[in-house]
């Protein structure tokens, strides 16, 4: 079993204010590595899907970066609005595994 | 909208009783994967199938047992359930089979309690 640790595990901001949260993982054997949003009483969405060292994707006010050398991505939010809040799911495969070893969830909230 | 539906979004059932949940899809997609969630941890592959004549275990089949009838329906049972089977239960689809690239498409989610 691969463990992803995510951090932190609850995070309440301001709106307004820029914010970043952390998946750590085992970078032997990389593959992919997903971050999905999760809105209470919804469904779990995909935000982005990387595999290259480096890779940095962006989705509106919402980026990731990815290192796969020391193990970690980091999502930030940009100007956080209450809409933003949301549990964030970081998860991983390994060597075109089918299995997606997800984290914990950072859960975000942000307050008007 | 293609989509990802389970039924029921909601079950309360008691011990020893064998419980069905169930999954369509229209997004025509090959793989299917039934997910647990449970407060404090991370989402935990159940079953998974790439086809219709086609069923693996997850990490946590113990307990379970799976039916994929066509390539949109992927049922999930507990023969006999026990409450610490009580959790969130995802049903979900991929696309782009076989590339690192390939996402998950989750269900709603069925909301089961075990007494």
């Amino acid at each position: 079993i691969l463990n992803v640790e995510q951090s932190p595990q609850s995070l309440h901001v301001q709106e307004g204010d820029s914010t970043n949260f952390t998946c750590s993982f085992p970078s032997s054997n990389f593959y992919a590595l997903h971050w999905y949003r999760w809105e209470t009483a919804k469904s779990p969405e995909a935000l982005f899907v990387m595999t290259l060292n480096g890779d940095e994707k962006k989705k509106g006010r919402i980026s990731a970066t990815l290192n796969t050398k020391e193990g970690y991505s980091y999502l930030y939010i940009k100007g956080s609005q209450p809409e933003d809040s949301a549990t964030y799911l970081c998860a991983r495969t390994q060597g075109g595994s089918e299995k997606l070893v997800f984290g914990k969830g950072t859960k975000l909230t942000v307050n008007p | 909208d293609a989509d990802v539906t389970q039924t029921p979004r909601n079950r309360i059932t008691k011990t020893g009783k064998r419980i069905m949940l169930e999954c369509s899809q229209t997004k025509g997609h090959d793989r299917m994967y039934w997910y647990r969630q449970d407060p404090g941890l991370g989402l935990r592959l159940i079953y998974y199938s790439f086809d219709v004549k086609d069923i693996n275990k997850g990490e946590i089949s113990d307990g379970y047992s799976v039916s994929r009838q066509a390539q949109a329906k992927f049922s999930l049972s507990l023969e006999s359930a026990i409450p610490n089977q009580t959790a969130l239960y995802f049903c979900a689809t991929s696309d782009l089979p076989g590339l690192a690239e390939t996402r998950r498409f989750f269900g709603p989610g069925t909301r089961l309690t075990v007494l």
